[in-house]
């Protein structure tokens, strides 16, 4: 079975704060993502990477840098947190073809107030 | 760049009662389309995905979808609902190797008793 987990699950942070959110996947799989889920828009991609070293843009990545030390971890860091960014946050892992399943950790909800 | 539309938020049926969601997607080449599904306080599951062969493709707990190209659409049913199916789904559409799948806004699935 496919393993992918966040930390932290819950976090309150105040604006104009730095928060990292951390993702680790034990698949071994080449690409990893970051979404954020919001009411009406469904899940929107922030960043991917293809391996350790790369970090790629989504279509959302103003506000939001990625980190891949490894194949196994992903970072998503904000460096000044807003309100705009107060969201539920999915990590995804996959092998890298168009047509592999991504497999999802459980989200990390995140406050900025 | 791929995108897929849901035009239903919200989708409320009866229990035993057959289900459809629509989605169409955006994209000038042959996609790969997939279903994904959603728990309360989860992550994503796949329920199942098409690349290639038959249009008809059939995935987890009863449910199936059919890819036609002419329409760009993958409409996902069920013949008989249960509400264990209740839940968020999403469909998604990736294009090519290395090619981050897109997601569309999602539909929420209530199953009356």
């Amino acid at each position: 079975e496919a393993a992918v987990t966040q930390s932290p699950r819950n976090k309150v942070a105040v604006t104009g704060g730095k928060v990292t959110l951390s993702c680790n996947q034990t698949n071994n799989h080449n690409n990893m993502y970051w979404y954020r889920q919001d009411t009406g828009h469904g899940l929107r991609l922030i960043h991917y990477s293809y391996g350790a070293g790369s970090t790629e843009k989504g279509d959302i990545p103003d506000g939001y840098k990625a980190s891949r030390p490894s194949q196994e971890n992903f970072s998503l860091i904000l460096e000044l947190a807003t309100p705009s960014q107060t969201s539920v946050y999915f990590c995804a892992s996959g092998p890298g073809r168009g047509q592999d399943t991504q497999y999802f950790g459980p989200g990390t909800r995140l406050l900025v107030l | 760049a791929q995108s897929v539309t849901q035009p239903d938020a919200r989708v409320t049926v009866s229990e035993g009662a057959s289900l459809q969601l629509r989605c169409k997607y955006s994209y000038s080449g042959t996609p790969y389309l997939f279903w994904y599904v959603q728990y309360p306080r989860q992550g994503l599951q796949l329920l199942l995905k098409y690349y290639s062969g038959d249009p008809v493709v059939q995935g987890v707990n009863g449910f199936e979808a059919e890819f036609i190209k002419s329409n760009s659409s993958f409409h996902l049913r069920k013949a008989s609902v249960h509400w264990s199916d209740s839940a968020v789904y999403f469909c998604a559409v990736s294009r090519n190797n290395n090619n981050a799948p897109r997601f569309g806004a999602g539909t929420k699935l209530s199953v009356k008793p």
